[in-house]
């Protein structure tokens, strides 16, 4: 079974509904992550906890907001979805400076 | 802060070629140095990486140098194979604050033909 799991791994919306982004992990870690990639940019950190009661933005937060609800499971969700948020997400864990990746939501918002 | 450029961001190479992905950094103390594949359809994983104690690590067909005066490390893939295509990213730790956070190159896609 994979260590970091996302659901769904698709999802069409549209303009103004609220949707969320599911990620558990096996893996322990207390660190976890969302991502965004878009072509051409690379992977954007949205927010980031370092446990439970540590909840932290990153470059790209506006529009998003987060929920750790255990160790193990980390929510993004976005509250009034948009076209430009139309993007692949990914969550991530770390532990020693590496990080392990679920294998991604990609979101659709028309 | 940290910024991290990566070139270049498409590489095409025959198989059995050597392939070359360069990435500089600004922030002089940074000391990991990590590249990351990701192929199609899946997350990014970890392949290698280097702390600032060396000069060059190798795993097999992959290997990454790090010149710190310069600061720019490198990763090179020998005998390329189709197997090798995806997306290859670098990235640099977060100095300071939110140690432990990285932050990513955008990402080099490398297509090698058969």
């Amino acid at each position: 079974d994979a260590d970091v799991t996302q659901t769904p791994r698709n999802r069409i919306t549209k303009t103004g509904k609220r949707i969320m982004l599911e990620c558990s992990q096996t893996k322990g870690h207390d660190r976890m992550y969302w991502y965004r990639q878009d072509p051409g940019l690379g992977l954007q950190l949205i927010y980031y906890s370092f446990d439970v009661k540590d909840i932290n933005k990153g470059e790209i937060s506006d529009g998003y907001s987060v929920s750790r609800q255990a160790q193990a499971k980390f929510s993004l969700s976005l509250e009034s979805a948009i076209p430009n948020q139309t993007a692949l997400y990914f969550c991530a864990t770390s532990v020693g400076g590496e990080q392990f990746f679920g294998p991604g939501t990609r979101l659709t918002v028309l | 802060g940290e910024n991290v450029e990566q070139h270049p961001s498409t590489l095409s190479v025959q198989e059995g070629d050597s392939a070359v992905i360069k990435c500089t950094y600004s922030d002089s103390a940074s000391n990991y140095f990590p590249w990351y594949k990701q192929e199609l359809g899946k997350g990014p994983q970890l392949i290698i990486d280097i702390r600032s104690n060396v000069g060059e690590k190798k795993d097999q067909r992959i290997a990454v140098t790090l010149n710190k005066t310069a600061k720019h490390f490198s990763l090179h893939i020998t005998e390329t194979q189709p197997e090798d295509s995806a997306v290859y990213f670098c990235a640099v730790p977060v100095i300071g604050g939110s140690q432990g956070n990285l932050i990513f190159g955008k990402g080099t896609k490398l297509s090698v033909k058969p």
